[in-house]
């Protein structure tokens, strides 16, 4: 297993440029979730999904879009991006929600937006 | 989610057990501990969990004081390849993938 992929790992993008975080993976996870952290800080929480279809909001979910079509992938949206959105991005997954087990995290997309 | 506090950096020589504090005296009695750690900005990796009871794994031991108001993770014999970010995480029974992730512990494993 791969576990939980993101694309890119590196990204410099200019102001106002619209692009998109990838993120998939093959564990057969309903529950997936983007968080973004900034030096020094800890891991907010953008958007999430309990299951294909289905997305809501998190702690900072302003200038990015999300949408669940399938179980495997998880895309996060930067519509237009602000200098605001640099930052490391993290993709994760879990098979329940329940406290039953774990988060598994991807290895982050860092974003510069000049 | 009850607030955390952990202090912002800890040493430890490498071999040693490592312990590290966490308070979350707002805990109510459906809210779990999670710990993952971080290391080197690369993605968090998970490290354990518990409700009440003490709880141990491969990677480490946690400690929940009997009114559950703060716990302690402990690395049995730390390297230096432990040497990371860990966050304690306090989290309701209904969703284990909307964590609330604080500024965590530093922890340095010295030669």
């Amino acid at each position: 297993n791969a576990g939980v992929t993101q694309t890119p790992k590196f990204q410099v993008l200019k102001t106002g440029q619209s692009m998109t975080l990838q993120c998939a993976q093959d564990m057969n996870h309903e529950y997936m979730s983007w968080y973004r952290q900034d030096p020094g800080m800890g891991l907010r929480l953008i958007h999430y999904s309990v299951g294909a279809g289905i997305t809501d909001q998190g702690e900072v979910p302003n200038g990015y879009n999300v949408s669940r079509s399938t179980t495997e992938d998880f895309p996060l949206r930067l519509l237009s991006a602000a200098p605001s959105q640099t930052s490391v991005y993290f993709c994760a997954s879990s098979y329940s929600g329940r406290n039953t087990g774990e988060l598994f995290f991807g290895e982050g997309s860092r974003l510069t937006v000049l | 989610d009850a607030k955390t506090t952990q202090p912002p950096s800890m040493d430890c020589a490498e071999g040693r057990a490592a312990n590290l504090p966490c308070n979350h005296s707002t805990i109510s009695g459906n809210e779990y501990v999670y710990w993952y750690r971080q290391i080197h900005s690369q993605g968090p990796q998970y490290i354990i969990h518990g409700l009440k009871n003490n709880e141990t794994n491969e990677m480490a031991s946690l400690i929940i004081t009997e009114d559950r108001k703060s716990s302690t993770l402990i690395l049995p014999h730390a390297t230096l390849r432990d040497t990371a970010v860990y966050y304690c995480i306090v989290n309701s029974g209904g969703s284990n993938y909307k964590l609330t992730f604080g500024k965590g512990t530093l922890l340095t494993v010295n030669p």
